[in-house]
């Protein structure tokens, strides 16, 4: 079994739905992330979070919110998706080592008509 | 935060050693050098760190000369197998580091 599994793999949705994107982690690592990825382009963060109480937006967190409801799981929402959201969605841990290792998940294909 | 610069692509041909090297011109003295692998539609993972001089794994070698401004990563013949994108990162060793993806060197490797 994969240490950090997303669910969906794979998603087609149309303008203006709400989305969930899940994120569960086997590791124990407290920090989570969740980053996008188009076409041709590196990954951008979106929001991370330190431990449970802990949120921060990243680099590019608008249209965008999180929870982080365990240890373990770290939620995407998309409340009103737009086309231009379709990308790939990765989610990643870390343990408190700022020199540690970044494990990502498998990854969320999103699409948005 | 020390920003870095790769080159955004590179092509080889199976059997070769293939060399990337990183700029990192303001590192800072605890920071480490680490470097991710990505298949397409896949996530990045880990291939090597390093500090300082040379580190070696079953699957690459790290080159960092003293003034650590800069790092090679080495693949020792490729395979078509190794066509993917690299990443190079530095790994803030203090305060809330926040891993930082650019557009890493996409790798092609040809028969």
């Amino acid at each position: 079994d994969a240490d950090v599994t997303q669910t969906p793999r794979n998603r087609i949705t149309k303008t203006g739905k709400r989305i969930m994107l899940e994120c569960s982690q086997t590791k124990g690592h407290d920090r989570m992330y969740w980053y996008r990825q188009d076409p041709g382009l590196g990954l951008r963060l979106i929001y991370y979070s330190f431990d449970v109480k802990d949120i921060n937006k990243g680099e590019i967190s608008d249209g965008y919110s999180v929870s982080r409801q365990a240890q373990a799981k770290f939620s995407l929402s998309l409340e009103s998706a737009i086309p231009n959201q379709t990308a790939l969605y990765f989610c990643a841990t870390k343990g408190r080592l700022n020199t540690g290792e970044l494990f990502f998940g498998e990854g969320s294909r999103l699409t948005v008509l | 935060l020390a920003k870095t610069t790769q080159p955004i692509s590179m092509d080889s041909y199976e059997g070769q050693e293939v060399n990337i090297t990183c700029s990192h011109n303001n590192i800072a003295t605890n920071d480490y050098i680490t470097w991710y692998q990505q298949f397409p539609s896949q996530g990045p993972r880990f291939i090597i760190q390093g500090y300082k001089t040379k580190v070696t794994n079953e699957v690459a070698s790290l080159f960092i000369p003293a003034d650590r401004k800069s790092s090679t990563l080495s693949l020792p013949r490729v395979s078509l197998s190794d066509t993917a994108v690299y990443y190079c990162l530095v790994s803030e060793s203090g305060g809330s580091y926040i891993p930082t993806f650019g557009r890493g060197t996409s790798l092609i490797v040809h028969p």
